[in-house]
């Protein structure tokens, strides 16, 4: 079973700072999603890639095949950005083949 | 626009209770799943089903009972059975390949006193 590990668990930062959460896993995989969750709990999927790179305004994300590694990026980051960030990857295998981390819980301060 | 519907978004219930969460897509997607969330841990899937009048255990299945009598509804019921019902509950579909383009719903945050 693929094991999903995300860093920070925590984050704040101020308004207008770069930010990056990352994402490793132990187990080749076909495709990895993010995804954001805000306060009132919805989910919503940010992105879902298998190889480089993909850019949505100001969040870009990336993956490394190779290494077992993608991270997300949010440019000038805003409160509103303040969310709950979680990395999923799909191994093709099991139920619904996702294997989800725990969460990067960010807050942007004004 | 298609999405996910979940309802209602909090629910509170006596221990003992059954209790039924409803899932409805207007998505056109084969797969639907229902995850539960705790504080600090990943969503862990609960029962998942691929085709209507089929469903499948997930990892988590003890305590719960689903049905899929239409590609649009998935409903969830909490039984008596489960030891630590209090949760978040979601629900997800999916096209017939899950790899590509999950949706999910609003969430429903049950409390079991």
């Amino acid at each position: 079973k693929n094991e999903v590990e995300q860093s920070p668990q925590n984050l704040t930062a101020q308004e207008g700072e770069f930010i990056t959460i990352n994402c490793s896993y132990s187990v080749g995989i076909s495709a990895l999603h993010w995804l954001q969750q805000h306060p009132g709990g919805g989910i919503v999927s940010l992105f879902m890639l298998s190889s480089g790179k993909k850019k949505h305004g100001r969040l870009i994300a990336t993956i490394n095949i190779q290494e077992k590694h993608s991270s997300l990026h949010i440019t000038a980051s805003h409160p509103r950005d303040s969310a709950v960030y979680i990395c999923a990857v799909y191994s093709g295998g099991g139920a619904d083949g996702l294997t989800f981390g725990k969460g990067t819980h960010l807050i942007i301060q004004p | 626009d298609g999405g996910i519907t979940q309802s209602p978004k909090y629910l509170f219930r006596k221990e003992g209770q059954n209790v039924t969460l409803s899932c409805e897509q207007n998505l056109n997607h084969d797969a639907m799943y229902w995850y539960r969330q705790d504080p600090g841990q990943g969503l862990r899937l609960i029962y998942y089903s691929q085709i209507v009048n089929d469903f499948q255990k997930g990892d988590i299945a003890e305590g719960y009972s689903v049905s899929r009598e239409k590609k649009e509804s998935f409903p969830l019921t909490v039984t008596s059975a489960q030891k630590n019902p209090t949760a978040f509950y979601l629900c997800a579909s999916s096209p017939q390949r899950p790899a590509y383009g999950y949706t999910f719903g609003s969430g429903t945050r049950l409390t079991v006193v």
